[in-house]
């Protein structure tokens, strides 16, 4: 167990629909990070916030957003869905903001139909 | 561009003997580089990471070997277990904490 746990552990949604993914990062961590994992594009890193603030953003959809709130858990909405975004969506959280092992939850594994 | 790429997408190994997992990465400003274990239906998980001041480092059973000059990373598996058969991702620290992930390498180890 990492301590990082992300809900739901699943999800199935139709498409055009909009969904929000919850990330509650180890206890002290203060950087969260979201990638998303599929079978063609494997792990790809979609946007990191530390402490409350963006911080680097990876390839994210405009129709994708994401927060970290004040108590540092974060969600991660998609929006508009599409059959395509079907994949593993994973929060990973670290101590700092860069160059240090991220640790990694169980991931929301989402499918749109 | 960006890219983190593998040598080899299947390994397979058998139980006892040593597994070397290759890696080439192309941002030659890249500064801190991790190995990833990801089990089937899990999160990846941690395995050892280094700097870019370093040229290899040791963990349990694992080394990790770094090579600047060709941009090449290497993860060393020491007597594999069948309990290390994963894919095994390099990912490459870019821009704040922004990690590039490889294409990930599946070692299979067989009994």
């Amino acid at each position: 167990d990492s301590g990082v746990t992300q809900t739901p552990k699943h999800l199935i949604t139709a498409t055009g629909q909009r969904v929000t993914l919850r990330c509650s990062p180890r206890s002290g961590d203060l950087s969260v990070y979201w990638y998303q994992q599929s079978l063609d594009q494997g792990l790809q890193f979609l946007i990191q916030y530390y402490n409350g603030e963006e911080r680097a953003k990876g390839n994210i959809l405009e129709r994708f957003s994401a927060q970290q709130f004040p108590d540092l858990h974060s969600e991660l909405n998609l929006s508009s869905l599409e059959l395509g975004d079907s994949a593993l969506y994973f929060c990973a959280s670290s101590v700092e903001a860069a160059r240090t092992e991220a640790f990694f939850g169980q991931g929301t594994r989402l499918t749109v139909v | 561009g960006e890219s983190v790429g593998l040598h080899l997408p299947t390994l397979s190994v058998q139980e006892g003997d040593n597994s070397i997992i290759n890696c080439a990465y192309s941002n030659s400003a890249s500064d801190y580089f991790i190995w990833y274990k990801q089990e089937s239906g899990k999160g990846p998980q941690f395995i050892i990471d280094i700097r870019s001041n370093m040229d290899k480092r040791q963990g349990q059973r694992v080394t990790v070997l770094l090579n600047k000059t060709v941009k090449h990373l290497s993860l060393q598996i020491a007597a594999t277990q069948p309990g290390d058969s994963a894919v095994y991702f390099c990912a490459e620290n870019i821009q704040g904490g922004k990690l590039i992930f490889g294409q990930g390498t599946e070692l299979s180890v067989k009994p």
